[in-house]
């Protein structure tokens, strides 16, 4: 059981490109989301998905895009790199059902947009 | 509007003194109410949550914490602090009503257990 599985764990991007932050979980969760974290800022939700197919903007959406395709995976895009996307984005899922038990996150992505 | 504060950004101790890291929140329903813990360079691990039940949740690696609906308090408590819990806390929570399971998040506080 690997949990939430997060790739990569470093990246380099320079201003204007684009790439995929992966994020996959293999305990069958519905909820998905993405976290960005900045120093003083704590966290701060980015996207979030209740379900295969169903996606939702979180506090600060704008540079990012997502999709669900399936249960499993959750990735995170940026189509235009900014130096304002510097942080360390991390990826969380919870369990199905009524009842709310907290977050499994995974090991962090850190991303320096240069 | 749902809102979490850590009132302090660093909170130094001795170890084998008692700890106390502090949290307070507001919601209009029901409150879940969850420690997460930061180790550098890794992501949150969950320490205890409280939903409903005993004011006073027993969680990991020996922390507790006491929620007081009265004060809409919720810190985070260890008897004997180690120099291994040093680390970033976050304190969170969720309005229990509906089924959103949107978390609010406190800005942490960073611990230091000095030897």
């Amino acid at each position: 059981n690997a949990g939430v599985t997060q790739t990569p764990k470093f990246q380099v991007l320079k201003t204007g490109q684009s790439m995929t932050l992966q994020c996959a979980q293999d305990m069958n969760h519905e909820y998905m989301s993405w976290y960005r974290q900045d120093p003083g800022m704590g966290l701060r939700l980015i996207h979030y998905s209740v379900g295969a197919g169903i996606t939702d903007q979180g506090e600060v959406p704008n540079g990012y895009n997502v999709s669900r395709s399936t249960t499993e995976d959750f990735p995170l895009r940026l189509l235009s790199a900014a130096p304002s996307q510097t942080s360390v984005y991390f990826c969380a899922s919870s369990l199905p059902g009524q009842g709310f038990y907290g977050y499994t996150f995974g090991s962090g992505t850190r991303l320096t947009v240069v | 509007a749902q809102s979490v504060a850590q009132p302090e950004d660093q909170v130094n101790v001795a170890e084998g003194n008692p700890l106390t890291v502090k949290c307070t929140y507001s919601v209009s329903g029901n409150p879940y109410l969850f420690w997460y813990v930061q180790y550098p360079n890794r992501g949150l691990q969950f320490l205890l949550k409280y939903i409903t039940g005993d004011n006073l949740v027993k969680g990991s690696y020996g922390f507790e914490a006491e929620f007081n609906k009265s004060q809409t308090s919720f810190h985070l408590k260890k008897p004997s602090a180690l120099v291994s819990d040093s680390a970033l806390y976050f304190c969170a929570v969720r309005d229990g009503a509906g089924n959103n399971r949107k978390l609010i998040w406190g800005l942490g506080t960073s611990l230091a257990v000095n030897p």
